[in-house]
């Protein structure tokens, strides 16, 4: 089975630039959340998508930073003219499906570098 | 506020040594889980382990060992012999379950994490 798959692993991009970040969840999961991890720093949660819905966003920055997770293909996240501090480590989880009142653990891609120049 | 605190920002010890990190959390909550989880120096995230907060029992899996306790709101992690391959950053995690009419989900908050470096 394979993991949670993350790409690019390393991304760099100039001020100003669009970073692209996509994440393919574990087969059979339909949930994904996507975390920042900043220098030495724990993860934040920023967003939880099921397929075509973004349920909780709460976490992401209002602006420049936008989620999707589309019905074919993988969850991307998209940060428009980045800045410096955009930099840091990006991990995308899943989870699978669970009905209702239950929760489950999340496994964890290998996480996208994002370096801003 | 939902909390996470790990104290121990670095620990080093020689190969072979006992060594435990401590999570202390805070929640309202009186359904939530705890995890822990290993970023090793290639950066990836391992699970480690989830516990719900009904369940106070001990865990142990090999060389590891969590300790829950809930009247002072902590998941201790303990590796026995430790060896240089358990050198990595270690989080303890709360998750905040929250319940939708499709199902449940939960977002975890991260403690800062303990570097732990083993050394020969």
């Amino acid at each position: 089975n394979a993991g949670v798959m993350q790409n690019p692993r390393h991304l760099v991009r100039r001020r100003g630039q669009e970073a692209r970040l996509r994440c393919s969840p574990m087969k059979g999961h339909s949930h994904v959340y996507w975390y920042r991890q900043l220098p030495e720093e724990g993860l934040k949660f920023m967003v939880y998508l099921q397929k075509e819905n973004i349920i909780d966003e709460s976490g992401m920055p209002k602006e420049r930073f936008s989620a999707e997770f589309p019905k074919e293909g993988p969850s991307i996240l998209r940060i428009q003219q980045v800045v410096r501090g955009d930099s840091a480590a990006y991990f995308c989880a899943s989870s699978p499906q669970k009905s209702r009142g239950s929760t489950d653990t999340q496994y964890f891609g290998p996480g996208t570098r994002l370096t801003v120049l | 506020a939902q909390k996470v605190t790990q104290a121990q920002t670095e620990i080093s010890v020689v190969e072979k040594e006992d060594v435990t990190l401590d999570c202390v959390y805070e929640t309202r909550d009186t359904t939530y889980y705890l995890f822990w989880y290993k970023q090793p120096p290639s950066g990836e995230l391992v699970f480690l382990i989830r516990r719900n907060s009904f369940d106070e029992q001990n865990e142990i899996s090999g060389r590891y060992s969590w300790n829950f306790q809930k009247s002072t709101s902590s998941f201790n992690f303990t590796i026995t012999a430790s060896q240089v391959v358990d050198s990595a950053v270690y989080f303890c995690a709360l998750s905040e379950p929250r319940i939708l009419f499709s199902g449940g989900y939960n977002k975890l908050i991260f403690g800062a994490g303990t570097r732990l470096a083993v050394h020969p």
